[in-house]
């Protein structure tokens, strides 16, 4: 079993749309969760960061996390043609001698079209 | 707002040929990381780095690749002999402790022939 899986996609929703990304894992050590956004051949950008179990919001995105069930999410509000990318999801070890290695999931690519 | 910044943005070698690929941290980060990204591929962790050693380092990480702090601003990254499948993105990443956000730079594209 993959350490962090993702639907590759890809996904193409309309303007305005409400969009839900996912990731599943499979190492219960995990505890920080983040979410970036890569555009083509560029580096990949941090949007969300959290901890634990939970719901975290930032303006027209929000990040969830189950641990019980080991899902994450991330739903964009109003979603807008500049939304179109590649969205990863990454965790980073977190056990006593961890330095931070971060597991990617595949990305899902996301289209957002007029 | 600070950033990660990398040089160069493309890289084009030959198989054999040694190449250094070079970043600027975020200046109060203490963490620093490669990573690589083959086209349509996961990205995929090389190395860290924190107190000027390496702390981590993957399966992909042999003795042909090595990194650098040399002086307080710089972190490199060098391929002593490249291979064609050496081809990739490369990004340099920076965090202020290992479980915090890691910030990332743009890349650079390495294309070896």
């Amino acid at each position: 079993q993959k350490e962090v899986e993702q639907d590759p996609g890809p996904l193409s929703v309309p303007e305005g749309a409400i969009v839900s990304l996912n990731c599943t894992y499979s190492n219960s050590a995990f505890q920080y969760f983040m979410w970036y956004r890569q555009y083509s051949r560029k580096g990949p950008e941090l949007l969300m960061y959290t901890y634990s179990s939970g719901n975290k919001e930032d303006g027209r995105f929000t990040a969830q996390v189950d641990k019980s069930s080991k899902y994450i999410s991330l739903f964009i509000r109003d979603s807008q043609p500049s939304d179109s990318a590649t969205y990863l999801c990454a965790m980073p070890d977190a056990g006593g001698t961890s330095y931070g290695k971060l597991t990617f999931g595949q990305g899902t690519i996301l289209t957002v079209h007029p | 707002e600070p950033e990660v910044t990398q040089t160069p943005s493309h890289q084009v070698t030959q198989m054999g040929q040694e190449v250094i690929l070079r970043c600027v941290p975020i200046s109060n980060h203490l963490y620093f990381y490669w990573y690589r990204q083959i086209l349509g591929q996961k990205v995929e962790f090389l190395v860290s780095f924190y107190n000027n050693e390496i702390s981590e380092k993957s399966e992909i990480f042999d003795d042909q690749f090595s990194v650098e702090r040399p002086d307080g601003s710089n972190f490199t990254l060098k391929i002593r002999s490249t291979k064609l499948e050496d081809s990739a993105m490369y990004f340099c990443a920076s965090s202020v402790r290992p479980t915090y956000e890691q910030y990332f730079g743009p890349g650079t594209r390495l294309t070896v022939t």
